[in-house]
């Protein structure tokens, strides 16, 4: 059973650096294929991608934020870590990690964290 | 970038009712497309991927056509469960795009 976890910090102030850290299980991030990403939803809206990491250490991330963002993966802790820095209000959000498969799609994801932005 | 336009905005239906969702890409994704459900307060689920193939635990009442750059999610008969919102997302090319939505509302 694939279960996925996000944590972090739930209130950073403007301009700071978020660091959330997804803590999985069920599934090895070294095997082919294999990939977990970050989404968000700001409250009421749409889901936003924002970034992915695949099990050989390729790594795309969302153009519009892609100067902000560095994803990372620790394959012995099971763990991938989103920073985005120069937090904003409009980064409010609930942020969420899912486990991609190697047919695509995101079929497991975290319960997500919400992250509000505000001095 | 590939854009996701997901049609209607929202749509009001009625328990039993069959109801479809389109999702059109702004260039050909071929097949490389996925539907979730997501019901308030909690993260979405994958309903079907590569356009068609159904996940596994998902009730037939939900299938997924197209290729290219046109697509629709099909809901045969409409369950309580299932008055929710629904996203198509394209894995053609990075970034792996969402659309905006389909809010599926009681009438």
């Amino acid at each position: 059973q694939i279960t996925l976890k996000e944590s972090g910090p739930t209130l950073v102030k403007p301009t700071q650096t978020l660091t959330l850290t997804c803590t999985f299980s069920g599934f090895s991030l070294s095997t082919s294929g294999v990939g977990v990403g970050w989404i968000r939803q700001p409250p009421g809206k749409a889901l936003e991608w924002l970034a992915l990491i695949y099990w050989d250490d390729d790594k795309r991330y969302s153009p519009s934020l892609k100067s902000r963002l560095t994803i990372t993966k620790d394959t012995s802790k099971n763990q991938v870590v989103l920073t985005m820095t120069n937090m904003d209000p409009v980064d409010t959000a609930t942020y969420y990690c899912a486990h991609r498969v190697t047919t695509g799609g995101f079929d497991c994801w975290g319960q997500g964290t919400l992250v509000t932005v505000s001095s | 970038d590939i854009q996701m336009t997901q049609s209607p905005s929202t749509l009001s239906a009625s328990v039993g009712d069959r109801v479809t969702i389109t999702c059109r890409a702004s260039q050909s994704i071929s097949i490389w497309l996925a539907w979730y459900r997501q019901k308030p307060g909690k993260a979405p689920e994958l309903l079907i991927y590569q356009a068609s193939a159904l996940q596994g635990g998902v009730p037939s009442r939900f299938s997924g056509s197209g290729s290219g750059t046109e697509f629709t999610l099909t809901i045969s008969s409409l369950q309580p469960d299932d008055f929710a919102t629904y996203y198509c997302q394209h894995y053609h090319s990075s970034p792996y795009t969402f659309g905006r939505g389909t809010n599926l509302e009681i009438k």
